[in-house]
């Protein structure tokens, strides 16, 4: 059973451009989190997805950022006109149901270098 | 909100020896569980230990054991027995109630010396 796969592992983007970060769910997995880690800081939540819905996206930016899962195919975080600011390691976590009971299993995240 | 606290940015223990490292957290809810996570260099985020507010016996995991005061809401993480490969960057982070998310502390860098 394949963890949590994101991709890509480094994306490097000029300001301005749009990113576009994926992540696969553990097989048998419908929920999903994402979470944004800033140099020497602890992940922060940023957005919690079930297939086809946004439950909580109390931790993404009101601007530039949206993300989807869709009924098939990865989860995605998209950042439109990146700025510096943006330059963070980006984790999604999967777990099979919802709330505090369950495990989330994280991916390798996605550092977005912005340059 | 939750938030949880992390007072140790850095600590370096010699290999086979113990260390400790504290977490404190604040929260009204009652029902609540308490996670500790270990990121190596690989940035991989792996699950060290979990603990259920509900249960009064501290969780252990091999060299790993904690020590959980519900009422004082703290939640500390002993590593018995180095190993170099204990090197990382370990977060103490909290799942409460019906919450969505997990809340993290700023981390506490580890460094095992030979």
């Amino acid at each position: 059973n394949a963890g949590v796969m994101q991709n890509p592992r480094h994306l490097v983007r000029r300001r301005g451009q749009e990113a576009r970060l994926r992540c696969s769910p553990m097989k048998g997995h419908s929920h999903v989190y994402w979470y944004r880690q800033l140099p020497e800081e602890g992940l922060k939540f940023m957005v919690y997805l079930q297939k086809e819905n946004i439950i909580d996206e109390s931790g993404m930016p009101k601007e530039r950022f949206s993300a989807e899962f869709p009924k098939e195919g990865p989860s995605i975080l998209r950042i439109q006109q990146v700025v510096r600011g943006d330059s963070a390691a980006y984790f999604c976590a999967s777990s099979p149901t919802g709330g505090s009971n369950t495990e989330a299993f994280f991916g390798q995240g996605t550092r977005l270098t912005v340059v | 909100a939750q938030t949880v606290t992390q007072s140790q940015p850095e600590m370096s223990v010699q290999e086979a020896e113990t260390v400790t490292l504290s977490c404190t957290y604040d929260t009204s809810e009652n029902n609540y569980y308490l996670f500790w996570y270990k990121q190596p260099p690989s940035r991989q985020m792996i699950l060290v230990i979990r603990q259920e507010a509900y249960k009064q016996q501290n969780a252990t995991e091999n060299r790993f054991s904690v020590n959980f005061q519900k009422a004082a809401k703290s939640f500390s993480l002993k590593i018995s027995d180095s190993q170099l490969g204990d090197t990382a960057m370990y977060f103490c982070a909290f799942w409460g109630g019906n919450d969505y998310k997990l809340s993290f502390g700023a981390g506490t860098t580890v460094t095992v010396r030979a």
